[in-house]
């Protein structure tokens, strides 16, 4: 079945700073969501995003399905964006496969 | 409207015990799904709902699991005879559609099995 590959595992930013989340995924796939877990092991959705990019506040994705990944951009971070950040594919219609995460932690 | 409720929020129980995990999707969502989160991992499929039919249930680690959804709405995860293994977090999602959509996920169930 598909694999999904995150990058990096680990990440500590400082408040203010930018970061690129990447996602590589090894299939052709039909859709990919990003999620954040917070410290509270809640998973909030963040992106429906098949293709193309989207934008919402400080964060933005991007998806290049013909290449295989997705990326999720997070500008001027704050403390709140800290948790784990997981991108799922589904190369089906409802089976998602979630990556390992990246774990992002913005200090003050 | 009100989110993904699961219940309880923690469960501790010793092996060999049955448990049942309580899912309460967003109201009129077609699908609804279970995952297991094990420490520092992503979340696992273990099995998908279409209304009351189960579609899948091809991430179910064994026979000792067992899920339903009766009327299409509450879900139940029940795990007969547990094993230390079965410590995880169990995850509920829901989402509007028949197809692939935006999952909404429960807080989940922390499963503690001594």
């Amino acid at each position: 079945g598909i694999q999904v590959e995150q990058s990096p595992p680990d990440l500590i930013l400082q408040e203010g700073a930018n970061s690129t989340l990447r996602c590589n995924f090894s299939d052709s796939v039909n859709n990919l969501q990003w999620f954040h877990q917070n410290p509270w092991g809640q998973l909030i959705n963040l992106f429906y995003i098949p293709s193309g990019t989207k934008q919402n506040g400080r964060l933005s994705a991007t998806t290049v399905a013909t290449e295989r990944y997705s990326l999720l951009y997070i500008s001027s971070s704050q403390t709140t964006d800290s948790g784990v950040y997981f991108c799922a594919a589904c190369s089906g219609t409802y089976k998602y496969i979630f990556g390992t995460g990246t774990r992002l932690k913005v200090l003050a | 409207g009100a989110g993904v409720s699961q219940s309880p929020r923690y469960k501790v129980a010793k092996r060999g015990q049955d448990v049942a995990l309580r899912c309460d999707p967003i109201s009129g969502h077609v699908s609804l799904f279970w995952y297991q989160q094990a420490l520092g991992q992503g979340p696992e499929f273990l099995t998908y709902f279409q209304n009351e039919a189960q579609l899948d249930k091809s991430g179910l680690p064994s026979d000792r699991f067992f899920a339903e959804r009766p009327e299409g709405s509450v879900s139940t995860l029940k795990i007969q005879r547990t094993q230390q293994e079965d410590s995880a977090v169990y995850l509920c999602a829901s989402s509007q559609g028949t197809d692939t959509d935006t999952q909404y996920f429960g807080p989940g169930t922390r499963l503690t099995v001594l």
